[in-house]
């Protein structure tokens, strides 16, 4: 099992970005994903899921209405829009695989920095 | 919303010693309660989950117990890569997830 984000990087306030997630090594489109954050020095922070299908999503309050979770099931990769970006979004974002349990994340990414500064 | 509460914030144990950290639930969440680790500039690593079971790959010295709203991540005989934070998690409702705020394990 392979995870890897791309698309961190510096993005102003109000500003928009897109992360993406490659996934490799299992059947994608049976497991649930997930993007968690974590700011510098801070604990973990889940942001949104996605199930298998890409039919039901979840936010968090503090993102819902401004970030975009989906997938492209052919493609083998996750996606996450975000928009309208505060400072308090500034962190390490990872994909994050479902377990068995579908109830915990059972794999990682290394993650991809998102800084937010004018 | 569920708060998941972590005690201690900070343990201080010698390798070979046993360590016991605490998460406690504001709500019932059943046994969706998973841990997980982390260490220094690494993504976390899923030790526990459903409570009890653990991930694969896991050594058997790591153990989670509990249910509804208190939980427990035992860890016998500390090895030098021990040392790192650990996360619980719950997903009681599929709508919503939690961490816990983590509790540092450090050498002492």
């Amino acid at each position: 099992v392979h995870l890897l984000e791309s698309g961190g990087g510096l993005v102003q306030p109000g500003g928009s970005k897109r992360l993406s997630c490659a996934v490799s090594g299992f059947n994608f489109g049976l497991k649930a994903m997930a993007w968690v954050r974590q700011a510098p020095g801070k604990g973990l922070d889940w942001v949104a899921s996605i199930s298998g299908g890409g039919s039901t999503t979840e936010y968090a309050e503090s993102v819902k209405g401004r970030f975009t979770i989906s997938r492209d099931n052919s493609a083998y990769t996750v996606t996450l829009e975000m928009t309208g970006l505060r400072d308090d979004d500034a962190a390490t974002y990872y994909c994050a695989k479902a377990g068995d349990s579908s109830r915990s994340w059972s794999h990682w990414g290394r993650g991809t920095l998102v800084t937010v500064s004018s | 919303e569920i708060v998941l509460t972590q005690s201690p914030g900070t343990l201080s144990l010698s390798p070979g010693e046993r360590a016991t950290l605490s998460c406690r639930a504001s709500q019932n969440v059943g046994s969706y309660l998973a841990w997980y680790q982390q260490r220094p500039g690494q993504a976390p690593r899923l030790l526990i989950y459903d409570a009890s079971h653990r991930a694969t790959g896991i050594p058997a010295r790591f153990s989670g117990s509990g249910s509804g709203t208190d939980f427990t991540l035992t860890i016998t005989s500390l090895e030098p890569d021990d040392f790192a934070v650990y996360y619980c998690q719950e997903r009681h409702s599929w709508t919503s997830v939690t961490f816990g705020q983590g509790t540092r394990l450090e050498i002492k």
